[in-house]
């Protein structure tokens, strides 16, 4: 009964350093999303994957990488990591990418010093 | 620019009485709108949906109100609960994903 899996939940890292996220969800959805929520910003919608094979840019992808790895994994690489990234991710995925409601991960706190 | 805004980032209300979230989008192509809750340190939990062909729609004590001509669509719950605290995200379902508001933070207080 996991639902989305993400990995770390909490990670500390220093300006300049890499890292990826990792998502991964057993509903056998085929869309995929990364948010970062900010402290009065809402849910921002970084990157997402429609379906397995294709990824597309959301709001604010400056800095982000994806890749959807299979039909359940979904990961986000920061490449050199600035203090600006400071917040809060979730990944979610759904059944398909519209009319079907978003289940999410219990997020990822990331500070960047 | 913001596509759906929740102009009220925070409200507070009495253990018993009504609570009205209100969200208001400016996309006329949007035709799914749901409502998320968020407690601290958790994700988002999916809460209640409603259709753009149907104006109301009710599960227990969450009703959602859409005024497709206004662009604007209203979470009720009553009677409110100390448990109902929390964040309550609107959003909106449009070009192969969902659009979301800022939120607005619900006390209900006994």
């Amino acid at each position: 009964n996991a639902g989305v899996t993400q990995t770390p939940k909490f990670q500390v890292l220093k300006t300049g350093q890499s890292m990826t996220l990792q998502c991964a969800q057993d509903m056998n959805h085929n869309s995929m999303y990364w948010y970062r929520q900010d402290p009065g910003m809402g849910l921002r919608l970084i990157y997402y994957s429609a379906s397995e094979g294709t990824t597309d840019k959301g709001e604010v992808p400056n800095g982000y990488n994806v890749s959807r790895l299979n039909k359940r994994e979904f990961s986000l690489r920061l490449e050199s990591a600035a203090p600006s990234q400071t917040s809060v991710y979730f990944c979610a995925s759904s059944e398909n990418s519209g009319y079907t409601e978003a289940f999410f991960g219990q997020g990822t706190r990331l500070t960047v010093v | 620019d913001q596509q759906v805004k929740q102009n009220s980032p925070s409200l507070s209300v009495q253990e018993g009485r009504i609570s009205i979230l209100n969200c208001d989008y400016t996309n006329s192509m949007f035709d799914y709108f749901l409502w998320y809750k968020k407690y601290p340190a958790e994700g988002p939990t999916f809460l209640i949906s409603i259709s753009s062909i149907k104006d109301k729609n009710e599960d227990g004590r969450f009703t959602v109100f859409l005024n497709k001509s206004a662009k604007h669509l209203s979470l009720h719950i009553v009677p409110s609960q100390p448990g109902d605290s929390a964040v309550y995200f609107c959003a909106a379902s449009g070009l192969g994903r969902l659009y979301f508001g800022r939120g607005t933070q619900l006390t209900v207080w006994p």
